[in-house]
């Protein structure tokens, strides 16, 4: 089980908007670490897609858009697109186990 | 273009060992730190090991503590994993990805290569 808790699913229709939350605990999200989020699209390496909580590489489009409250981060994907469907997963570091973490991940299936 | 390759995967028997190479092109390695992640076949990323730019800074995750060495050579522009006492939890793809520091995000990560531990 990991420590930083997301759904294990979510789902959505062409062009809606879903959120996928990561929850965390006052030694890793709570205590201000970075959360970080990636995308993997099947049979590929993950990539990145938020970092630093609420930013955006070059070349993820803004449908895409992170936040951060308390010991909770959240991503938001707004238009909702067929190739949006991956799995989507949630870092972050805990400073009382030194580890870096990984959310368990959420599959998005786009109905 | 930034490129991970990484290579060396493969088949193995529980106790034996194994060593994993990432290639790295198109940036400044040694301007970089270096890590590993896995992916057990259908389930989750789990960060494996950590490794600063002059491999002055080097961690562990616990489920491989004691049995896994990572290390790199910035002459060869490349990352390795030495992986010991291999059990069959520790089958999965593993990833070699960049990143600045250990909070940093991985910006960018290899294809994978499949390491397989069974009799």
């Amino acid at each position: 089980q990991s420590v930083l808790t997301q759904p294990p699913s979510v789902s959505g229709a062409p062009g809606q908007r879903v959120t996928i939350s990561c929850t965390g605990s006052s030694s890793n999200i709570g205590a201000g670490y970075d959360v970080h989020w990636y995308q993997q699209l099947p049979g590929t390496a993950p990539k990145l897609l938020i970092y630093g909580d609420t930013n955006r590489p070059s070349g993820v489009p803004d449908r895409f858009s992170g936040s951060k409250s308390g010991t909770s981060a959240s991503l938001a994907i707004t238009g909702l697109q067929a190739e949006d469907e991956a799995d989507y997963y949630c870092q972050s570091y805990d400073s009382s186990l030194s580890d870096v973490l990984f959310g368990g991940g959420t599959k998005l299936t786009v109905l | 273009e930034v490129q991970l390759v990484e290579s060396g995967g493969g088949l193995v028997q529980p106790g034996g060992s194994l060593r994993l190479s990432c290639a790295a092109s198109g940036f400044t390695f040694s301007d970089y730190s270096m890590n590993w992640v896995r992916q057990a076949p259908g389930k989750g990323l789990e960060w494996v090991s950590y490794i600063s730019s002059y491999s002055t800074t080097i961690y562990y995750a616990d489920s491989v503590k004691g049995r896994f060495t990572i290390s790199r050579d910035n002459a060869k522009n490349s990352l390795y994993l030495q992986m010991n006492s291999l059990r069959a939890e520790d089958t999965a793809v593993y990833y070699c990805a960049r990143v600045s520091a250990i909070t940093a995000p991985r910006d960018y990560w290899g294809q994978g290569t499949l390491v397989t531990v069974s009799s």
